[in-house]
This record gives structure tokens, C-alpha cells and sequence, in this order.
């Protein structure tokens, strides 16, 4: 079967950075995303990375590693704001995208 | 910027009930897809269509089925409401040929949580 695997929830302090670890297990493979989806809000995308290496987007950062099916989202400077549930998702062509069961992060003062 | 709406936040239906969920997208896109919420489980793919009146199941159709006759426009169907249907449902939609990259990036709308008595 397919499967994405990541932590159900990390918690972290305001200001400092964190890792949210995403392996995957699909049957196709053209790329892995990271949503981010507030308590009561739609799922909103983050970044993307196709190719094998770092992302930067600002705060968050995002890594792939293809031959070890495996990604991550780090976020730096942490703010209250960034407490939500980030989804990784790998798009496996077809116009499929597979989800994650999402990380919840909780951003403590 | 892109929009997606559906056409309720919150919806209360009774076992049996017939529901609609309403879906539209202001950008053009070619697809649109429909995805359930549940706890612990992310989100699951039920259906999308890459065209106006095409369609293809995804993970979980069962139950479920959609329409869509425009291409802004798209509509998932219960066809007789069962209590295992109470959920968060998605409406997304992405520009482009399912290929791969930024094009692929999913824009969602609000939601509509369902719950079915």
C-alpha cells in the first residue's frame, strides 16, 4: 500500500526552530509538499521540492531526499502563529496527490 | 488570488437524506478534487475530475459520487447519507496535467463540516 509517516504532534518554543520529519512509501513519486492548515481553516500550501536538496521560503525551509523517501519542513524563529497542523503530501502523477495524517505543532510562550 | 468556495461551512443531514456539496473555483483550473477530513487519518482523496464530465475515484468513492458539467463547478453527491459519512469535507483545485510541480500545488476551499444523524 501507500503511506506517508509523520509525527502526530511536536511541540516547540516561541523563537526557537523545529523539524517536522515526513517518510513516504508510494507507488509514484514526482514530488513532496508541505501544507499548513490553521484550527478551522482550509489547508494552505507551504512549499514543494521535486528535486533532491533545500528549499527556503523565508521561516521554513524544506528538504528531500528521494533515494531515502524521505523530506522534512523546518521552521525557524518561531512565532505563536505557526501553531497548526502541517500536512506532507507526494504527489504520485495521475493528478493524485497522497496525504499525510498531519503534525500537530504546538508553539508555547 | 485563487478562490474556492463551498457552498455551506456547517451541515446537518439525517440517515438516508440525499445531500449535495457544492464546489467552485474562480481560476480556471482544470482539476478539482474532493477529500474527506476524519482525526488521525489526513486527508483522503473520494473523487476528482481533470476535465468538465470526467471523473475518477480516489481512494475511498464508495457512497459517494460527483458531477461536474462546468468547469468551475464541482459537486460531490451522497446519495443516501449514512453516519460513517459524518466528516470534514474539501473541495481543492489545481491548474495543471498532474504531472508534477509547483502547477500540481492544491488550493482548498473552507470546508464543509457534514455530520449526518
Amino acid at each position: 500500500g501507500q503511506s506517508l509517516e509523520q509525527p502526530s504532534e511536536v511541540t516547540a518554543v516561541e523563537g526557537a526552530i523545529v523539524q517536522i520529519n515526513c517518510t513516504y512509501q508510494t507507488s509514484g513519486f514526482y514530488g513532496l509538499s508541505w501544507y499548513q492548515q490553521h484550527d478551522g481553516g482550509a489547508p494552505t500550501f507551504l512549499s514543494y521540492n521535486g528535486l533532491d536538496g533545500l528549499e527556503e521560503t523565508g521561516r521554513f525551509s524544506s528538504f528531500l531526499s528521494r533515494s531515502d523517501s524521505y523530506g522534512y519542513l523546518f521552521l525557524q524563529e518561531l512565532q505563536m502563529k505557526d501553531s497548526a497542523s502541517y500536512f506532507c503530501a507526494v504527489q504520485t502523477g495521475g493528478f493524485k496527490t497522497i496525504f499525510g495524517a498531519g503534525t500537530r505543532l504546538f508553539v508555547k510562550a | 488570488d485563487v478562490k474556492v468556495t463551498q457552498s455551506s461551512r456547517y451541515l446537518v443531514k439525517r440517515t438516508g437524506e440525499k445531500v449535495f456539496l457544492e464546489c467552485v473555483q474562480d481560476m480556471d483550473h482544470e482539476n478539482m478534487f474532493w477529500y474527506r477530513q476524519d482525526p488521525g487519518l489526513g486527508l483522503r482523496l473520494i473523487y476528482f475530475s481533470y476535465d468538465v464530465k470526467m471523473k475518477e475515484k480516489g481512494d475511498i468513492p464508495e457512497g459517494y459520487s460527483v458531477s461536474r458539467e462546468k468547469k468551475e463547478r464541482f459537486s460531490l453527491i451522497l446519495e443516501s447519507a449514512s453516519t460513517n459519512q459524518t466528516s470534514m469535507y474539501l473541495c481543492a483545485s489545481s491548474p495543471n496535467a498532474g504531472t508534477g510541480g509547483d502547477t500540481d500545488t492544491q488550493y482548498f476551499g473552507p470546508g464543509t463540516r457534514l455530520t449526518v444523524l
